[in-house]
């Protein structure tokens, strides 16, 4: 079976503090995707970034980087020195080779950044 | 251009209308979806086109009928829904299983 799962299901900071969104997931295969989308109040998912089973790099992107372990099956997100725009609900989410063009999400992690 | 379009933004419609979601894309994404989102809930998949052919039904009540017209268009028929089906109806699309996918705004439907 396919999982994902973020156990934060609400966090609160205020601006300019640093804040790790947590992503753990479970799958059987040995080839996915790992994905990580935003969706601001106005509704529109917006994609951020995907990961490769197979890449363990991490990447980091602006004041945003991410943290692929297999070993612990986790993907987090840090979003370092936060602004209020990033105030959003934040999902990760698994494709795996056996379930074609199935994505499953995680429950999502809403963040709020205080001013 | 690098965006899906969803048409209406925002639609109310009574339990006997019959009413259709419209999406748009110009990528030449060859996969298109269907999502439902509840409130506080995470996106559910509905239906995935590909190749303009329906590959998957998630066991959607037959009132929610979708259509591929072309590569680069989707729609969802709308027919005696529920209250209970309102909710964010998301598009999207990908060129394939593996890349992140892009969305549409959504349409906001609400059935009285």
């Amino acid at each position: 079976a396919q999982k994902v799962t973020q156990a934060q299901t609400e966090i609160s900071v205020v601006e300019k503090e640093d804040v790790t969104l947590d992503c753990v997931y479970e799958t059987r295969d040995t080839t996915y995707y790992l994905f990580w989308y935003k969706q601001p109040p106005s509704g529109e998912l917006v994609f951020l970034i995907r990961r490769n089973s197979f890449d363990e790099q991490n990447e980091i992107s602006g004041r945003y980087s991410w943290n692929f372990q297999k070993s612990t099956s986790s993907f987090n997100f840090t979003i370092t020195a936060s602004q209020v725009v990033d105030s959003a609900v934040y999902f990760c989410a698994l494709s795996y080779s056996g379930g074609y063009q199935k994505v499953t999400f995680g429950t999502g992690t809403k963040l709020q950044v205080i001013p | 251009d690098t965006e899906v379009t969803q048409t209406p933004k925002h639609l109310v419609m009574g339990m006997t209308n019959k009413k259709s979601l419209k999406c748009e894309q110009h990528m030449g994404h060859r996969a298109m979806y269907w999502y439902k989102q509840k409130a506080k809930k995470p996106p559910e998949l509905m239906f995935v086109y590909s190749y303009e052919k329906l590959s998957i039904n998630e066991s959607v009540p037959s009132r929610f009928s979708p259509e591929c017209p072309n590569s680069s268009l989707l729609n969802l028929h709308l027919h005696a829904l529920q209250p209970e089906d309102s909710a964010l109806y998301l598009c999207a699309s990908s060129q394939d299983w593996g890349d992140g996918y892009t969305f549409g705004s959504g349409t906001r439907l609400t059935v009285v």
